[in-house]
């Protein structure tokens, strides 16, 4: 089924430890985005990219990194995972940026710990 | 960043009941589109209404926009128990080049069997 996949869907890290999250979509979307969700928070923006090769700071980039070496794949990395970092993360694309609505992804529970 | 603000926080209805939703914004947008969210799932689109339309309906969902009120309504007809979720209204401004969209927190609907 065409849309956005996200691995893996659990992970417990330690404090300090580095992971990789990564967002692949087969919609041929020029825009993708990395969210982080939390209750009382509404939803985030990370960062972000609106073609391969590129990314921009979103809302609350720090502690993380972003790369687009190809179109279908968004790769979200924690350098060192801190206790604020727990969250669930949502992946978005989209065809045309915020002109057009959002394909999610179902989401990475990520607890550190 | 928060811009869209949804009223009520909370709605219990029966099946087969209207469901009212109501999204607040505070500037000028380009579009207003409206989300729902199982729980432990993704965000799925539901409707986008440009600042230059004021009524859109999509099968047993209509979204109004009031541009002069600054607000929209997202009405669901004879609910169903499919139907729980929270809804989220996300808008995008129409001032400035980082055009991205603003999520408000989202009403959480429960529709009773």
């Amino acid at each position: 089924n065409a849309g956005v996949t996200q691995t893996p869907k659990f992970r417990v890290l330690k404090t300090g430890q580095s992971m990789t999250l990564l967002c692949a979509q087969d919609m041929n979307h020029e825009y993708m985005y990395w969210y982080r969700q939390d209750p009382g928070m509404g939803l985030r923006l990370i960062h972000y990219s609106v073609g391969e090769g590129t990314t921009a700071k979103g809302e609350v980039p720090d502690g993380y990194n972003v790369s687009r070496l190809k179109k279908q794949n968004f790769l979200l990395g924690l350098e060192s995972a801190a206790p604020s970092q727990t969250s669930v993360y949502f992946c978005a694309s989209s065809s045309q940026g915020e002109l057009y609505g959002y394909t999610f992804g179902s989401g990475t529970r990520l607890t550190v710990v | 960043s928060q811009q869209g603000e949804e009223d009520p926080q909370a709605l219990s209805i029966q099946e087969g009941e209207n469901a009212t939703m109501n999204c607040s914004y505070k500037t000028s947008i380009n579009n207003l589109q409206w989300y729902r969210q199982n729980s432990g799932r993704g965000l799925v689109h539901l409707i986008l209404i440009r600042s230059n339309e004021r009524e859109k309906h999509s099968g047993r969902l209509r979204v109004t926009l009031d541009t002069s009120k600054k607000s929209s309504s997202l009405l669901i007809t004879a609910s169903r128990a499919a139907d729980t979720a929270s809804y989220f209204c996300a808008t995008v401004p129409r001032a400035g080049n980082n055009r991205k969209l603003i999520w408000g927190l989202g009403t959480s609907l429960a529709v009773n069997p």
